[in-house]
């Protein structure tokens, strides 16, 4: 069955900016999504077809892909990004995956 | 309001069955996808399934075939999920959520907390 490959956890300062990939055997072939999840709530979608960003997600945001590997970038971190990140693809076998999460701290 | 509404936490015995309700608002009910996603204490989210609002259509994930049930009623604008022969593993967050490929599941229920206990 298909999988996607993320960082268990990732860390970053204040202000500066944080990279979370998502490995997939041919994911630059699909779309690939970003959910964001705080705490207690409900996943909140940051970014679909790649790098497109729903209305209301702030620019700091931003989705990327290159061969098989996607990446979420968060630029100028704020405490308020700490949470866990989830990247999502479809597949033709598998139908919907989801990777594993990354917990994102911010020191 | 554009939302997703979900029924209440449940509790429930090994082997006995769960349904939970997904009630959609403030949007063309049959325009979009409904998925369920779950997500058990501390861990990361797994893909249940789908149903089409219009048609009432299915696609369930393989490792739930034979135990789970969509269904909706256009008239109230709500969608179902069944879980039969639960487990203790089954213990989880069940989420609905709306969308697909092309645009994400861009909108989220609250989560419905299933709990299989004896």
């Amino acid at each position: 069955s298909y999988e996607l490959t993320q960082p268990p956890s990732v860390s970053v300062s204040p202000r500066q900016t944080a990279y979370i990939t998502c490995f997939g055997e041919d994911l630059g072939d699909k779309y690939a999504a970003w959910y964001q999840q705080r705490p207690g709530q409900s996943p909140v979608l940051l970014i679909y077809q790649d790098s497109k960003r729903p209305s209301g997600i702030p620019g700091r945001f931003s989705g990327s892909i290159s061969g098989d590997t996607a990446t979420l970038t968060i630029s100028e971190t704020q405490a308020l990004d700490e949470a866990d990140y989830y990247c999502q693809t479809w597949d033709t076998s598998s139908l919907v995956v989801f990777g594993g999460g990354t917990k994102l701290t911010v020191l | 309001q554009v939302q997703l509404v979900q029924s209440g936490a449940e509790v429930r015995k090994p082997g006995a069955s769960v349904k939970v309700s997904c009630k959609a608002s403030g949007y063309s009910f049959t325009d979009f996808f409904i998925h369920w996603v779950r997500q058990a204490p501390g861990q990361g989210l797994q893909w249940m399934g789908w149903i089409t609002p219009k048609s009432g259509g299915t696609t369930y994930a393989e490792r739930f075939e034979g135990r789970i049930s969509m269904t909706r009623d256009t008239a109230i604008n709500s969608v179902y999920m069944e879980l039969t022969s639960l487990q203790s593993d089954d213990t989880a967050f069940y989420f609905c959520a709306r969308g697909g490929s092309r645009e994400g599941y861009n909108l989220w229920g609250q989560g419905t907390l299933v709990t299989v206990s004896s």
